[in-house]
């Protein structure tokens, strides 16, 4: 069964390092999330992108955060530089133009 | 804006008992809505969903019904079972807006 592939599954920096997450979607998806889930929280929206382009950036700190998907097939979010509210669980997921969103396991991110 | 409010956490059953979580919602619009399980250790999976107001989704003798009236849609299982520890996540996402809205959580601990 085909599946949504995130990595590295965990990543631990120093405050004001960069750091970048890869998410690679279930082969044909067009549509691409990245969200973020603090610890004791739901999932949250950072970027959606259709195909390459960005459809929803609302949520995403812009002054230090930036996601590309150059071909509109992989994905990279990056932070830099990066703060210790950012620890989270990075979530990628990809749809077939919006129906049903399936998962990858998460990036952990702890920053110290 | 869009919001979901979960029962709170965490619960905690002996096995074979009868299951309700709590999910109540805010959309604009009609909204689609859904329940995720996310199992120790991996990302997000879909667990049923529902569409149109007093539809039933179902899965793994999970059921939740879409209430407009009530803006409802509790999750249950008439006998829980020692794998179906987890963390569960109610969610919904409006027409023309494809990000999912997730309330907060509910942990799920069942004891043998």
């Amino acid at each position: 069964e085909a599946e949504v592939a995130q990595s590295p599954r965990y990543k631990i920096t120093e405050k004001s390092q960069a750091v970048a997450f890869w998410c690679d979607p279930i082969s044909g998806h067009a549509t691409l999330y990245w969200y973020r889930q603090i610890l004791g929280q739901g999932p949250e929206l950072l970027v959606q992108f259709q195909d390459e382009s960005v459809v929803d950036d609302s949520q995403l700190p812009k002054d230090r955060f930036s996601a590309e998907r150059l071909k509109g097939v992989d994905s990279t979010l990056k932070i830099q530089p990066a703060e210790l509210g950012d620890s989270a669980m990075y979530l990628c997921a990809s749809s077939l133009s919006g129906d049903e969103q399936y998962f990858g396991p998460g990036t952990r991110l702890t920053v110290t | 804006g869009d919001s979901v409010t979960q029962m709170e956490g965490p619960v905690t059953l002996s096995e074979e008992a009868f299951l309700t979580i709590n999910c109540t919602y805010t959309a604009t619009g009609y909204p689609s809505l859904f329940w995720y399980v996310q199992y120790p250790g991996e990302g997000l999976q879909l667990l049923l969903k529902a569409t149109k107001a007093d539809d039933k989704g179902s899965n793994k003798g999970f059921e939740a019904t879409y209430r407009k009236e009530t803006t409802s849609f509790h999750l249950e299982k008439g006998s829980v079972q020692v794998s179906d520890s987890a963390v569960y996540f109610c969610a919904l996402t409006t027409f023309g807006n494809e990000k999912l809205t997730f309330g907060t959580g509910t942990r799920l601990t069942i004891i043998p």
